[in-house]
C-alpha cells in the first residue's frame, strides 16, 4: 500500500461547481496534514493545513480530516478556472525527534468555463 | 526576501559534470528539506536540516548526491558525475519548525536538465 494515495484523475468539473479531492494515507500515527496547489511548471503551494478531526474551513477551500478512516479530502466551492491545477496531499511522518512530510502523486483538477 | 529562493532557475548541463544548486530559506526558518521532482512524478524527498546539520539523508539516490548548510541559512545541494536519470525539478522548502505540525514553503525550484 502507498504511504499517500491520490486518484490522479483529471477531475472534471464546470466553472461554480464543487470540487472534491480525496487523499488516503497509511501511517495511523501521522498528526498533520496539508494541500498544496501545485501550478504547470511551478512549485507546490501551501493552501491548507489540518490537524484535528472535523472540517476546517478558509475561503472557498474547506478541508476534512478523519483519522479513523485514515482519510482527508479537499473541497473547493464555486470552482473557478483558475482552480485549474494539481492538488497535492501531504502527512507528516514522524521520525526521532523531527517530523517530514510524506505525498501524494496529486490530483489533477480541470475547471471548465 | 519573503520567500524561499534558489539558484539558478535552469539549469543545463552535460552527462558527467558536476552541479550545484542554492537554496535561500525564508528567514528565521531552522528547518530545510530538499526535493527532486521528475516529470510526471511526485515529490521525492532527499534531505532535510535542522539547523546545520542534517539527521535525515534518507532520500538521497545515491552518492553523487550531497547536501550542506551553512550558518543555518543557505544550502547547497552537489550533484557529481551527473546522470541523465538526475534530470528534474529539484525544490527546496523551509519551516520554522521541525516538529509533527510543521508548514512547509516552497521556493520556485531548480529545473536541472542533464545532456
Amino acid at each position: 500500500q502507498k504511504e499517500v494515495e491520490q486518484n490522479s484523475g483529471p477531475l472534471s468539473v464546470p466553472e461554480g461547481a464543487i470540487a472534491s479531492l480525496n487523499c488516503t494515507y497509511s501511517d495511523r500515527v501521522s498528526q498533520s496534514f496539508f494541500w498544496y496547489r501545485q501550478y504547470s511548471g511551478k512549485s507546490p503551494e501551501l493552501i491548507m493545513s489540518i490537524y484535528s478531526n472535523g472540517d476546517k474551513e478558509d475561503g472557498r477551500f474547506t478541508a476534512q480530516l478523519n483519522k479513523a478512516s485514515q482519510y482527508v479530502s479537499l473541497l473547493i466551492r464555486d470552482s473557478q478556472p483558475s482552480d485549474s491545477a494539481t492538488y497535492l496531499c501531504a502527512v507528516n511522518k514522524a521520525n526521532s525527534g523531527y517530523s517530514t512530510l510524506t505525498f501524494g502523486k496529486g490530483t489533477m483538477l480541470l475547471v471548465s468555463p | 526576501g519573503a520567500g524561499v529562493s534558489q539558484s539558478p532557475s535552469n539549469k543545463v548541463t552535460e552527462k558527467g559534470k558536476d552541479v550545484e544548486l542554492r537554496c535561500d530559506p525564508i528567514s528565521g526558518h531552522t528547518a530545510l528539506y530538499w526535493y527532486r521532482q521528475s516529470l510526471g512524478q511526485g515529490l521525492e524527498f532527499l534531505i532535510y536540516f535542522q539547523g546545520n546539520s542534517a539527521p535525515d539523508k534518507s532520500g538521497l539516490p545515491s552518492d553523487r548526491f550531497s547536501a550542506e548548510r551553512t550558518g543555518g541559512s543557505v544550502s547547497t545541494l552537489t550533484i557529481q558525475r551527473t546522470q541523465q536519470e538526475d534530470s528534474a525539478v529539484y525544490l527546496c522548502a523551509s519551516s520554522s519548525s521541525w516538529g509533527d505540525y510543521n508548514e512547509q514553503f516552497f521556493g520556485p525550484g531548480t529545473r536541472l536538465t542533464v545532456l
